[in-house]
C-alpha cells in the first residue's frame, strides 16, 4: 500500500538557519507529491506540490525536489524566520486516485 | 470567501458519550472529506462526500461513526458511544468537481475539531 515516512520532530532552529526535513514515500506507479503546513490555530494548507519525477515544487521559500530513484520528496528552506514554526505534513495521492496518504508530521519551531 | 470552518475547535467528553462534529465546505464545492489525525500520528483518510452522496467510506473505522451531509452543504459526524481511542484531530476538507475521474482539485481544509474522550 502507500506509505508516507517523514522524521521526526521536534525541530527546533534559529531564525536564519536551514531547516531540511526529510520525506519518503513507498506507492505504485507515479504518485503526485505534496507538502501540507499548518500553522498555529489555522487549517491545514497547501504549501507546494511536484506531479512528476524530477519536478520541483517551492512557494515561501520553501522548495522540494521529486526524486524517484530515491523515492524522496525532502523539504528544505535556506534561511527560516520565527514565522515558519508549523507543523508540516508531507503526503502523496496516486494518479489514479483522490485520496492523499500522509506522514506522520513534522513540528517545527523556529526561535528569535 | 470563507474557508472551510469546523466546529466545535475542541471538545471533552467521557467514554461512552455522544459528540457530533460539523464541517462547512467553501460554498460551491461538491466534494468534501474527513480525515483525522490519530496521537499525534499520520492523518488518514476517513470518508468522501460528493454532495450528499457517500462516494466512498472505506477510511471510516468502525460502525459507532457516522457521517451525513443532508442536502449537500454541511457534513456532521457523529461519534456514538465515544471511546478513548477516538481521541485526535477531526480535519474536514473540500475541493470542487474538476470534471475528471478520479477528482484532483486542491483540497482546502479546515482547522480541524480537537476530540478528546476521557
Amino acid at each position: 500500500g502507500n506509505s508516507v515516512t517523514q522524521m521526526e520532530g521536534p525541530v527546533t532552529l534559529s531564525e536564519e538557519a536551514f531547516l531540511t526535513i526529510n520525506c519518503t514515500y513507498t506507492a505504485t506507479g507515479y504518485p503526485s507529491l505534496f507538502w501540507y503546513v499548518q500553522y498555529p490555530g489555522e487549517g491545514l494548507q497547501l504549501l507546494l506540490k511536484a506531479t512528476k519525477a524530477d519536478d520541483k515544487g517551492s512557494n515561501k521559500g520553501f522548495e522540494a525536489t521529486y526524486r524517484k530513484e530515491t523515492t524522496s520528496f525532502h523539504l528544505e528552506k535556506g534561511s527560516v524566520q520565527v514565522s515558519d514554526s508549523a507543523v508540516y505534513f508531507c503526503a502523496l495521492r496516486r494518479s489514479n486516485d483522490y485520496k492523499l496518504s500522509f506522514g506522520a508530521g513534522t513540528t517545527v519551531t523556529v526561535r528569535a | 470567501e470563507a474557508g472551510v470552518t469546523q466546529f466545535p475547535s475542541h471538545s471533552v467528553i467521557e467514554k461512552g458519550q455522544t459528540v457530533t462534529l460539523r464541517c462547512d465546505p467553501i460554498s460551491g464545492h461538491d466534494n468534501l472529506y474527513w480525515y483525522r489525525r490519530v496521537m499525534g500520528k499520520e492523518i488518514k483518510f476517513l470518508l468522501h462526500f460528493v454532495k450528499e452522496s457517500k462516494q466512498d467510506e472505506s477510511g471510516m473505522p468502525n460502525n459507532r461513526f457516522l457521517a451525513e451531509r443532508t442536502g449537500g452543504t454541511y457534513s456532521t459526524l457523529k461519534v456514538q458511544p465515544a471511546e478513548l481511542e477516538d481521541s485526535g484531530v477531526y480535519f474536514c476538507a473540500s475541493s470542487l468537481w474538476t470534471g475528471t475521474v478520479p477528482n484532483t482539485g486542491e483540497l482546502f481544509f479546515g482547522e480541524g475539531s480537537r476530540l478528546t474522550v476521557l
